[in-house]
């Protein structure tokens, strides 16, 4: 079974400063990460998804994060946030169990970005 | 394209009463997943679906949830006897299937159920 802590439950940023959003993962094989938006009332979407090759992973709206196996992380991080990025974000992970790869999701972060 | 589409977005229901919550996913997607999401916490996993096949219901809390596919297309998630705990948004996804692949799920907007 896997399992995903996302420790901060709230962050609040300035506009145009950095931010971190922290992600820790439990599991016993090779899972594979992603990293999704969910704006209010609306469904998820993705950001980026980490499946093999290189750590570090790009993705839409200038997010990236970067897997890091010894440390069991995969913290998603922004260079300049905007106010149209508040919104909620989950971390998630998933293992092939040969018929589908169901996703394990962490508790959220909501990220609270002003002026 | 059409992404996925939930109806009802809201749906009222008084404890004991049954509900069906329908999931239309993209076009030519085999994999069909729902998830529930309760009020401030992550999705949860319900069941899983292969086209037409459930093969996987590990998540459904109990024996008053029901999901089918039958066409292999659109699904309808189905609670007797509604309670309280079963307040939540079901959140239903699909993606594409290949064997030894993973593939990204999309995401509909959710039926946001709510048992008075």
């Amino acid at each position: 079974a896997q399992s995903v802590t996302q420790l901060d439950s709230q962050v609040p940023v300035f506009e145009e400063a950095p931010v971190e959003l922290r992600c820790n993962y439990s599991s016993s094989v090779s899972v594979y990460l992603f990293w999704y938006v969910q704006y209010p009332n609306q469904g998820l979407q993705l950001l980026l998804k980490y499946l093999s090759g290189s750590t570090l992973v790009k993705g839409i709206n200038g997010f990236e994060a970067e897997f890091n196996k010894s440390q069991t992380s995969f913290h998603l991080r922004k260079p300049s946030v905007h106010i149209s990025d508040t919104a909620e974000y989950f971390c998630a992970v998933s293992a092939y169990s040969g018929t589908a790869s169901k996703l394990t999701f962490g508790t959220g972060t909501r990220l609270q970005v002003t002026l | 394209g059409a992404g996925v589409s939930q109806s009802p977005r809201y749906k009222v229901a008084k404890r004991g009463q049954d509900v069906a919550l329908r999931c239309d996913p993209i076009s030519g997607h085999v994999s069909l997943f729902w998830y529930q999401q309760a009020l401030g916490q992550g999705p949860e996993f319900l069941t899983y679906f292969q086209n037409e096949a459930q093969l996987d219901k590990s998540g459904l809390p109990s024996d008053r949830f029901f999901a089918e596919r039958p066409e292999g297309s659109v699904s309808t998630l189905k609670i007797q006897r509604t309670q309280q705990e079963d307040s939540a948004v079901y959140l239903c996804a699909s993606s594409l299937y290949r064997q030894g692949a993973t593939y990204e799920q999309y995401f509909g907007p959710g039926t946001r159920l709510t048992v008075t």
